[in-house]
């Protein structure tokens, strides 16, 4: 099992682009929910998936959106990047919404130029 | 709004010595309490939950309701041990929210 899996890795973009994350769960986890960690700070929570719907939301503005899909999969896109965006984007998966155990994916750096 | 707060940034200690990290949170309901983990180059693993009691790796928490804390502790900390720690709780009906306080970088000497 390869656990949570993210892409890109690593990425560079400008101010005003737009930006696609990845992430795939865990085998036999449903849920997704994603946070942004910015350079000395613990994780924040952006949004969380279930049965394709976002259940849950952080204190994000709506430049911040995601998807999620039938297997599961999720998506994180943030539009009109701005320098802030620049951060570890955390992919994280549990069984159920209510899973007591969320499993992290390596993360997504962004780096907004 | 909900907080947590864990203190110290960084945290020396020799080997064998007893450690404890230090988190405290606001107070908001009965929130769930957990401690995560993560140690060079390894992803952000789940380490404890209060709600199941358990010690893992030799660490326990004790959840003090009135001074809303949930300090891990560890009587003799191994050089393993050296990591990062966030205390984060779950509040209410949040399912996947957890809310991470700034992490503790522990650091074992030998």
């Amino acid at each position: 099992d390869a656990g949570v899996t993210q892409s890109p890795t690593h990425l560079i973009k400008t101010r005003g682009q737009q930006v696609t994350l990845r992430c795939s769960p865990k085998s036999g986890h449903d849920t997704v929910s994603w946070y942004q960690q910015a350079l000395g700070q613990g994780p924040q929570f952006i949004f969380q998936y279930y049965e394709e719907e976002e259940r849950q939301r952080g204190n994000f503005p709506d430049r911040f959106s995601g998807h999620q899909f039938p297997n599961y999969s999720s998506e994180l896109n943030v539009n009109a990047l701005l320098l802030g965006d620049s951060a570890l984007y955390l992919c994280a998966s549990s069984r159920g919404q209510g899973g007591r155990e969320l499993f992290f994916g390596e993360g997504s750096r962004l780096t907004v130029l | 709004a909900q907080r947590v707060t864990q203190p110290e940034k960084l945290l020396s200690v020799f080997k064998g010595a007893p450690v404890e990290l230090k988190c405290n949170y606001s107070y908001s309901g009965s929130p769930e309490l957990f401690w995560y983990v993560q140690y060079s180059r390894q992803r952000l693993q789940l380490l404890l939950r209060h709600i199941s009691r358990e010690s893992i790796k030799g660490f326990t928490a004790d959840l003090n309701k009135g001074e809303t804390s949930f300090h891990l502790k560890k009587p003799f900390a191994q050089e393993e041990d050296s990591a990062m720690y966030y205390c984060a709780p779950r509040y209410g009906t949040s399912y996947g929210k957890l809310t991470f306080g700034q992490g503790t970088i522990l650091t074992v000497h030998p």
